[in-house]
């Protein structure tokens, strides 16, 4: 069965250093891999997608994210981060049905001064 | 263009009390899906509908039911309400190959 996991639950980075969040997968194929990011009490929002093609992705708000097949791993990374980008971020693949999204349990992000 | 509304925004329940969380897009997508979140699990799939008439169960239905009301329209009922759904519930329609628009969120607090 497909399933997402994220590793980190929470981490904590200072602002203008660099930011890597883990995300590993279970899937039998090609997968179509997501990263969402939700701001407190906000909806979510997608970043970026990986369908085929480019393994490295580039996303909104300076994201960016890489495909390693070998790892089953789909990384989300940003080189500098902003106080803004506090929040909570999840890893998702698509199911094999096609039908829905497969979400981790999501890592929260805080920023330190 | 609103993109996914949903309303309420809050509501509270008491045990057993009735209610139907409502969700709509404007972007004349097929695919509508309710998901809840809960603190630690991430977001799970409830019901989804596929089109307009079809609705089919996620991974956690029970105590739910949905109704596609038209193309727009995909609201979730609660029957008769647990303090286990205790959550926040978020609609989402589907602009294709699994790229999905939520809206807003519902918090729901059942007493």
């Amino acid at each position: 069965a497909q399933s997402v996991t994220q590793p980190d639950i929470h981490i904590t980075v200072s602002e203008g250093a660099s930011l890597e969040l883990r995300c590993n997968y279970s899937y039998g194929a090609t997968p179509y891999l997501f990263w969402y990011v939700q701001s407190p009490g906000q909806g979510l929002q997608l970043l970026l997608k990986y369908f085929s093609g480019d393994t490295l992705v580039q996303g909104i708000k300076g994201f960016e994210a890489e495909f390693k097949r070998s790892q089953s791993s789909f990384n989300l990374r940003k080189p500098s981060v902003h106080w803004s980008d506090a929040a909570e971020y999840f890893c998702a693949v698509g199911n094999q049905a096609g039908t829905a999204l497969i979400f981790g349990k999501g890592t929260t992000l805080s920023v330190s001064s | 263009n609103a993109g996914v509304t949903q309303t309420p925004k809050f509501q509270v329940l008491k045990t057993g009390q009735s209610m139907t969380l409502q969700c709509a897009q404007d972007m004349n997508h097929n695919s509508m899906y309710w998901y809840r979140q809960d603190p630690g699990m991430g977001l799970r799939l409830i019901y989804y509908s596929a089109s307009e008439g079809t609705t089919d169960k996620g991974e956690v239905p029970n105590g739910y039911n949905v109704s596609r009301l038209n193309k727009r329209e995909f609201s979730l009922r609660l029957e008769s309400a647990a303090p286990s759904q205790t959550s926040v519930y978020f609609c989402a329609s589907l602009a294709g190959a699994y790229e999905q628009y939520f809206g807003p969120g519902t918090r729901l607090t059942v007493t």
